[in-house]
């Protein structure tokens, strides 16, 4: 089965610099990956897809890569701000049915002033 | 965009007892999907509830532990049956929009004592 890998420590890190969360996952090719902001008591919020055949993907300050050949995406958040501060999730398609997820167990982002 | 609504957003139960989560979306959907998030855990699919046919269940949940109803295609409950303090987690709903993204409801935080 396939399976997913996030950074489990905390990400803490200071205002204004650059965050980076690293998202795995083995034994399967995705046509998509997606990046999601869940917030304590929240449901995840989508902040980003990108596709197999795409590198790169940008959105204001966030920015998301997708190496199919190492299995890896990573997410940047530039210019941190301390409202920045969640956990990010990433996620797979299940492939057989549009919409059905697996995700990272997510890594917790602390951004102080 | 889809805006969704579950109800309860939180709930203590006792064991033994059954919880049914309501999820009510403001358009019409095609699928819908349950998800469970234990506590420090991330996000796993129960099943994807359809309208018209039989929810389909993923690899460890039943449906007599997790009866799914979808009388409409804007509407669906998720029973959580015989309940047990394993079954303490977060429960989501879910649809698809378009090619792009999954968006969540806020989730019902269950605790079973």
């Amino acid at each position: 089965s396939q399976k997913i890998e996030q950074n489990s420590e905390a990400l803490n890190i200071q205002e204004g610099k650059t965050a980076t969360l690293t998202c795995n996952y083995t034994n399967y090719s995705p046509a998509y990956l997606q990046w999601y902001r869940q917030d304590p008591g929240r449901g995840p919020v989508f902040l980003l897809l990108i596709r197999e055949n795409e590198k790169e993907k940008r959105k204001e300050r966030l920015k998301v890569t997708f190496d199919t050949t190492l299995k890896q995406s990573l997410f940047h958040i530039t210019a941190s701000q301390p409202a920045d501060s969640a956990t990010y999730l990433c996620a797979l398609d299940l492939s057989d049915s549009w919409g059905k997820l697996q995700f990272g167990a997510g890594t917790q982002v602390v951004v102080t002033p | 965009s889809a805006v969704i609504s579950q109800k309860p957003s939180r709930d203590i139960c006792q064991r033994g007892t059954s919880l049914t989560i309501q999820c009510q979306v403001d358009s019409q959907v095609t699928m819908m999907f349950w998800y469970r998030q234990q506590p420090g855990q991330s996000l796993t699919l129960i099943a994807t509830a359809n309208q018209g046919s039989e929810a389909t269940y993923e690899s460890g949940f039943v449906i007599d532990k997790f009866p799914i109803s979808r009388p409409n295609l804007t509407f669906s409950t998720l029973t959580v049956s015989n309940m047990s303090p394993e079954d303490s987690s977060i429960y989501l709903c879910s649809v698809p929009s378009g090619d792009t993204e999954a968006f969540f409801g806020q989730g019902t935080r269950l605790t079973v004592v």
